[in-house]
């Protein structure tokens, strides 16, 4: 399966600022990657897809001016929290489709942590 | 709109006590039933992918079944190193590619 780096692992960043999360598929090329968001003792939430070479579709409910997406090239999408909040506290983690489209490869995860 | 129950939240076991997971599961057009197993502070890590009803798969200590309305996971004579949550999802056919998840059972195995 395809093998998926997510950096940062974790973050700790002043309410007001703004913070990039790298997803890199190191095998694979990705026309597609998911980002979801996880919070305590709660499923992962999809927020969007993101879709090299053009806009990502974000979910109802996800701000598209707070969640910025940028999938430029077929290994590299990223997910930029602008104007970071407490509230934005989670824990988020990408997702690649490999091989024949029915398998999921996700990251490692990035621990946000908004004071 | 898809939607995956899983039970129990958290599940206690003795070291070689067998049990069960199960992950209930209401879709429009089932394209495939994913488990994985997530450790805390990382990223899901898969297990297995069912397709239609009546399939097994087995890795292990652990087998995954399908029916129509649910799916199973098996532990046989658990270990320690299996502590983690385990994370049901399913992919419908009436959306994209994407992933609707259950919100885990924790499993915990005591030495």
């Amino acid at each position: 399966g395809a093998v998926v780096s997510q950096h940062p692992s974790w973050v700790i960043c002043k309410s007001g600022t703004s913070v990039k999360i790298e997803c890199r598929s190191l095998d694979f090329q990705a026309t597609t990657m998911f980002w979801y968001r996880q919070f305590p003792k709660q499923s992962l939430m999809l927020m969007a897809t993101s879709n090299e070479g053009s806009k990502a579709t974000y979910e109802q409910g996800v701000e598209k001016d707070k969640f910025l997406i940028n999938h430029a090239s077929l290994t590299l999408s990223t997910l930029t929290v602008t104007s970071a909040h407490p509230e934005d506290s989670s824990f988020y983690i990408c997702s690649v489709i490999s091989g024949t489209g029915y398998g999921y490869t996700f990251g490692s995860g990035t621990r946000l942590t908004v004071v | 709109e898809d939607q995956v129950t899983q039970s129990p939240e958290a599940l206690r076991l003795q070291e070689g006590e067998s049990s069960s997971l199960n992950c209930s599961y209401t879709v429009s057009g089932l394209r495939g039933l994913f488990w994985y197993r997530q450790d805390p502070g990382k990223g899901p890590e898969f297990l297995f992918t069912l397709y239609s009803a009546g399939e097994e798969k087995e890795k292990e200590r652990l087998k995954a079944t399908l029916t129509k309305k649910e799916s199973f996971l098996h532990i046989t004579a658990p270990k320690p190193e299996d502590s983690a949550t385990y994370l049901c999802a399913v992919r419908s056919g009436a959306g994209s590619y994407q992933l609707t998840f259950g919100k885990g059972t924790k499993l915990s195995v005591i030495p």
